[in-house]
Parts: C-alpha cells; structure tokens; sequence
C-alpha cells in the first residue's frame, strides 16, 4: 500500500526555472523524506523533515510539511540539467522499521 | 567506505530457476530492507530485518526468503522465478529504521 502520492508524476522545465513537486499522505507521521533516483541508478537521500517542522532548507533544496493537509513539496530552486530524475516522498511506516513510498515524479530539465 | 553493495547487477533466470541475490553494507546499520521496484512505480517492502538475528515481511514477500546472515549482509531467494518476478531489486540499511536509508546500486532482474 502506498502511503505518499506524488504530484505531478511528470514535470518539464527549462533548465534555470524552480522546479515544485508534491507530496500527499494519508495518515499521520514522524518523519517525510525526500529521495532523488537517477535513472538506472539507487536512490539517494535528499532531505528529512520531522513532523514538528514545517520548513527545512538544504542548499537548492526547500521541503515544507504541513500536517494539517497531510501533505509536502519540494521545491528545487535555479534547475539544472543534473537535477533531471525521478524525485520520491517517504513517510514512516507501521512499526517504525519501514518508509511507505510515493509512486515518484520524473522531473525532466531541458537545455 | 563502500556503501551498499550488491550482486549481481544483471540476471536473467528461467521461469523456475532459482537465484540468492546478495547485499552488505559497512556502514555498521542495524536495519537492513529489500525493495522491487517496477517500471512507474515507487519501491515496494519486500522482507526487512530491524536488526540481526530478525527478519519481518514486507508489503510484497510472496515467492521471496530472506536471510540475515550477520549485522552486515542480507541476501534474498527467489526459490522458483516467476516472470512476473522481473524487476529492479534495492537493497538499503539503515540506523535506526525509520532515519535515512542508503541504498545499493540495484541488481535487474529478468524472469523469461
């Protein structure tokens, strides 16, 4: 069962313009992760945000939480061609030993 | 520090056949995860071990067998493959399960 829903599945910019993905889950949660996955490649952490949080910046990166409408975004600011993957949300799961993981959305950023 | 490692990247097995797909890290993780993940689609659980010594199923563990060999290795079976086996398999750790987790390069999985 999947616990975050990515939105849009797909984006395409140009390469320079902020790039916004979101996040929607359905029951409440400690931590959202953001991952990156280049194509053909593993995933790769990006940014945690703890559910007392609602903002967390780490470099280009700028994840916001709000609990309240269970949901999160990713903004990447000033877009490069190497931002171009698929971007995944990751919320806790039962037991606290498994993230529940988000369909993905596939940014592409054109020269 | 490598990381996650994983082998091998690329198999292609019979319907029936059965392989061990192998994962360790160094990283000196309690927790270790076994993932597919199909074309369009986010990663699904397949088995995960909280820490050596357990091994708890996942959202998809039908067709699979886990084993923990020791705090740094996790292997996975597939006894008897089936095509709708065919996939990208992720193996990841981490510490403790609910923080980061850090994933191997992925082995591709092809069922014929």
């Amino acid at each position: 069962s999947q616990q975050g829903e990515e939105d849009p599945q797909a984006l395409s910019i140009q390469e320079g313009e902020n790039a916004t993905m979101n996040c929607s889950y359905k029951t409440s949660i400690n931590n959202l992760q953001w991952y990156r996955q280049n194509s053909g490649r593993g995933l790769v952490h990006l940014i945690l945000i703890r559910s007392n949080e609602r903002e967390k910046h780490s470099g280009r990166l700028r994840v916001t939480l709000d609990t309240s409408k269970k949901s999160s975004s990713l903004l990447i600011t000033a877009s490069r061609a190497a931002d171009t993957a698929s971007y995944f949300c990751a919320t806790d799961g039962p037991g606290n030993y498994q993230l529940i993981w988000g369909a993905g959305t596939k940014l592409i950023i054109k020269p | 520090n490598a990381g996650v490692t994983q082998t091998p990247k690329f198999q292609v097995l019979k319907t029936g056949q059965s392989m061990t797909l192998q994962c360790a890290q160094d990283m000196n993780h309690n927790s270790m995860y076994w993932y597919r993940q199909d074309p369009g689609m986010g990663l699904r659980l397949i088995y995960y071990s909280a820490s050596e010594g357990t091994t708890d199923k996942g959202e998809v563990p039908n067709g699979y067998n886990v084993s923990r060999l020791n705090k740094r290795e996790f292997s996975l079976r597939l006894e008897s493959a089936a095509p709708s086996q065919t996939s990208v398999y992720f193996c990841a750790s981490s510490d403790p399960g609910w923080e980061t987790q850090y994933f191997g390069p992925g082995t591709r999985l092809l069922v014929l």
